[in-house]
């Protein structure tokens, strides 16, 4: 079935490790995205990408960084995780097209302890 | 520069009486927006967009241009829409969206 698959969902981790959030999308979507957004509140863009090896940083700066080898596969990566990169973060993808609706993953929710 | 605004962080109504959820945008361009919802443990999801003129779970929303505004509308709120609500506007040189952020609707028994 056409989806977008984040995780894992939960992640509890010690400060200055090094993680690999995950996700994939089946829908052929040449358009992918990371939101970061604290539950209840509003999302704010970290990364974005329009396709192959095409990665851009969003509105909220960020230590992540991101890769796009792969159409289906947009992983964010932390490499020193802090206390303040608790969040949930959200992948979402879409058709290149302005009235194309974002499909979100079911989100990963980080602690960083 | 682009904005969204939607005014109520919070919104709680009684089943059965009508809802509105504001939302007022800010952009030099040709907008076009979107309703997205998040309900309790689900992913967020496309409600609504203006461009499909749709009714969606009995919502609506008119883009006025004249007050910048896309509110949401319902006649008569069921406890089942208690939920949060996004509205997004997309930019026509990128197809970047802005969103608001976000109203909270509870609905009351």
């Amino acid at each position: 079935e056409a989806d977008i698959y984040q995780t894992p969902r939960y992640l509890v981790i010690g400060t200055g490790k090094k993680i690999t959030l995950e996700c994939s999308q089946t829908m052929g979507h040449d358009k992918m995205y990371w939101y970061q957004q604290d539950p209840g509140m509003e999302l704010h863009l970290i990364h974005y990408s329009y396709g192959v090896n095409s990665t851009e940083k969003g509105d909220l700066s960020s230590e992540s960084t991101v890769s796009r080898i792969r159409t289906e596969h947009f992983p964010l990566t932390l490499e020193s995780a802090r206390p303040s990169h608790t969040s949930q973060y959200l992948c979402a993808s879409s058709e290149d097209s302005r009235f194309s609706p974002l499909h979100f993953g079911n989100g990963t929710r980080l602690t960083v302890t | 520069a682009q904005r969204v605004t939607q005014p109520e962080k919070l919104l709680s109504v009684f089943k059965g009486a009508p809802v509105e959820l504001k939302c007022n945008y800010s952009y030099s361009g040709s907008p076009e927006l979107f309703w997205y919802v998040q309900y309790s443990r689900q992913r967020l999801q496309l409600l609504l967009r203006h461009i499909s003129r749709e009714s969606i779970k009995g919502f609506t929303a008119d883009l006025n241009k004249g007050e910048t505004s896309f509110h949401l509308k319902k006649p008569f709120a069921q406890e089942e829409d208690s939920a949060m609500y996004y509205c997004a506007l997309s930019l026509d040189s990128n197809y970047q969206l802005i969103w608001g952020a976000g109203t909270k609707l509870i609905i009351k028994p």
